[in-house]
């Protein structure tokens, strides 16, 4: 069975600081990972997705994350946040062997000015 | 295209109450699922459907039934309502399960008194 699990449910920055969100993930077999943002009263969207190719992932609007094996983590990061940033994000996972994406609880994204 | 759509926007139920929420894409995905977002409990999935007749369950998903008869439409049942189905409630399709991305509609906002 497969799970994430998200560390810290609100994150604040300042606009222009380094954005960490972190996920971690439990699969038996090699996983899937996505990250996913959500803006005010909207639907989710993708953010980048680790599929097995390489390990350090690059996704829209400047956000990358870095799959590590060892450490059972697929954090998110951005260089330098932007007041349009702030949303609540999610890592799902999911794997070769199962239809199912299952979503960590999610972080919200505060960015002050 | 329109995506996936959703409807309705908004609903109100009492107790004992059914209804069907709504949810159509016309991107030709075989795979579709339903979520719910609470606060704190991230999104879990209550049923997915891998194609046109094939149904299967989720995480939550008592409370709760599908079918679906074709590719593009997958209605969410809510038998007999509760208060502990208030709930936002997304529809998400893709090409399959495992890697592929998922799209996801706009969300229904169910208030159960």
């Amino acid at each position: 069975a497969q799970s994430v699990t998200q560390l810290g449910s609100h994150v604040s920055v300042s606009e222009g600081a380094l954005v960490l969100l972190r996920c971690n993930y439990s699969s038996s077999v090699p996983p899937y990972l996505f990250w996913y943002v959500q803006y005010p009263n909207q639907g989710l969207q993708l953010l980048l997705k680790y599929t097995s190719a390489a390990t350090l992932v690059k996704g829209i609007n400047g956000f990358e994350a870095e799959f590590k094996k060892s450490e059972t983590s697929f954090h998110l990061t951005k260089p330098s946040a932007h007041m349009s940033d702030a949303a609540e994000y999610f890592c799902a996972v999911s794997a070769a062997n199962t239809d199912k994406l299952i979503f960590g609880t999610g972080t919200r994204l505060q960015v002050f000015p | 295209n329109a995506g996936v759509t959703q409807t309705p926007k908004f609903q109100v139920l009492k107790t004992g109450q059914s209804m069907t929420l709504q949810c159509a894409q016309d991107m030709n995905h075989e795979y579709m699922s339903w979520y719910r977002q609470d606060p704190g409990m991230g999104l879990r999935l209550i049923h997915y459907s891998v194609g046109a007749g094939i149904t299967d369950q989720g995480e939550v998903p008592n409370g709760y039934n599908v079918s679906r008869s074709t590719t593009e439409d997958f209605p969410l049942r809510l038998l007999s309502a509760a208060p502990s189905q208030t709930s936002v409630y997304f529809c998400a399709s893709s090409y399959s399960g495992g890697f592929q991305t998922q799209y996801f509609g706009p969300g229904t906002r169910l208030t159960v008194l």
